[in-house]
């Protein structure tokens, strides 16, 4: 099982781009989240899912939006990309029942200038 | 909204100390996990705690949760340099998926 792929890795965006990073998980896992990491913030919740074709808003989810078409996927798509939102931004699943926790992906460092 | 605070922020440790982080939630915890985040690394679960006053141990690591379910806590006996990195509480509310993370406390052990 390759878990929670997350893609790209790296990336650097000007001010104003749209982009979208991509998630993908091969567990069957009904929930899903995006969380970005910034230096002292620890982790902040963007947008989550229970279960293909419903999503909700986080903490912070303003200037990104998500969709969930499939169980496997949670793309996050940036729609106009600002220097706020450089940050390291990671995906996560998890089984829907109790004791278990989310799997997260490697995470995409993203830099907006 | 819901706020998860973890403190201290920091915390460096001879080896072979013992080590606490403490999570306090601002409202009623459904209930909680907790993480570990190694250097460059992303989380790792270690555990959920569920019940008011469960405490859960894995090894040297010994896990609490609150009777009024609102803080938790991590306790490392004698740690190891192994141990080092930022540990993280996340909490949710009743009905919801929503898991909020605290802030998180890094660690730092010295050999």
């Amino acid at each position: 099982n390759a878990g929670v792929t997350q893609t790209p890795k790296f990336q650097v965006l000007k001010t104003g781009q749209s982009m979208t990073l991509q998630c993908a998980q091969d567990m069957n896992h009904e929930y899903m989240s995006w969380y970005r990491q910034d230096p002292g913030m620890g982790l902040r919740l963007i947008h989550y899912s229970v279960g293909a074709g419903i999503t909700d808003q986080g903490e912070v989810p303003n200037g990104y939006n998500v969709s969930r078409s499939t169980t496997e996927d949670f793309p996050l798509r940036l729609l106009s990309a600002a220097p706020s939102q450089t940050s390291v931004y990671f995906c996560a699943s998890s089984p829907r029942g109790q004791g278990y926790g989310y799997t997260f992906g490697s995470g995409t460092r993203l830099t907006v200038v | 909204g819901q706020q998860v605070m973890q403190i201290p922020q920091y915390q460096h440790v001879q080896e072979g100390e013992d080590f606490t982080t403490y999570c306090n939630s601002s409202t009623t915890l459904s209930n909680i996990q907790w993480y570990k985040q190694r250097p460059g690394g992303h989380p790792v679960f270690l555990i959920q705690l569920v019940k008011s006053g469960e405490v859960k141990k894995q090894k040297r690591l010994t896990f609490q949760f609150g009777e009024a379910k609102k803080n938790s806590s991590l306790h490392i006996t004698a740690t190891q340099t192994t141990d080092v990195g930022t540990y993280f509480c996340a909490g949710t509310t009743s009905g919801t998926y929503k898991y909020i993370f605290g802030t998180g406390t890094r660690l730092k052990v010295l050999a």
